[in-house]
């Protein structure tokens, strides 16, 4: 998998827009970017994926930089439920099953 | 749709002793992912199943084993337990197998080693 780089944690307060970046400068072309998260204690949830355009979906948007080379989740009104790991996977092609989650970002939301 | 469920969540045994987890798969998913996650390792990829075939595996010793059925549920086994085995494994499920799309995660089994 193209190896990916996130911060450690981060602070958002809620109601504000959380803007978690991902480096990812070896992605191939073919390579989707992924993230997940995962909530205390709960297994990961899928949120959204992207190859080259925006997306957006009822959870977050995803905004990749032309280049390809980092991307940004994100969660445009955070609430205290949406405090979490989240994880920025970019998995090869032929393996997209063997997801390699690296540390993530831990999100905290205050009120 | 039911999602995917786990069974024992919660699990104790002791050094040297054998440990069968269980998972089944949303309705209609045919891979079944198993991962292991730890605080000092994180999450890490076990296998993967599909159509009863293992077609990815990890980086695990043979004492991590698995295997699907006809209906697409999963168990894992690990024999000799050790400490270091202690773990949240989680299950994961999708359609297919080749096809770029999202895992679905069950709750997990935690696995307490003593």
């Amino acid at each position: 998998d193209a190896k990916t780089t996130q911060p450690p944690s981060m602070d958002c307060a809620e109601g504000r827009a959380a803007n978690l970046p991902c480096n990812h400068s070896t992605i191939s072309g073919n390579e989707y970017v992924y993230w997940y998260r995962q909530i205390h204690s709960q297994g990961p949830q899928y949120i959204i994926h992207g190859l080259k355009n925006n997306e957006t979906n009822e959870m977050a948007s995803l905004i990749i930089t032309e280049d390809r080379k980092s991307s940004t989740l994100i969660l445009p009104h955070a609430t205290l439920r949406d405090t979490a790991v989240y994880y920025c996977i970019a998995p090869f092609t032929g393996t997209a099953s063997k997801l390699t989650f690296g540390t993530g970002t831990r999100l905290q939301v205050t009120l | 749709k039911a999602g995917v469920t786990q069974t024992p969540r919660y699990l104790i045994k002791t050094r040297g002793q054998q440990v069968t987890l269980s998972c089944s798969p949303i309705s209609g998913h045919r891979s079944v992912s198993w991962y292991q996650q730890t605080p000092g390792q994180g999450l890490q990829f076990l296998f993967e199943y599909f159509s009863e075939t293992q077609r990815n595996k990890g980086n695990f010793p043979g004492r991590f084993s698995g295997r699907q059925f006809s209906n697409s549920r999963s168990e894992m086994n690990v024999s000799t337990l050790e400490l270091g085995d202690s773990a949240l494994y989680l299950c994961a499920s999708r359609p297919g197998w080749r096809e770029l799309v999202e895992q679905f995660f069950g709750p997990g089994t935690r696995l307490t080693v003593l």
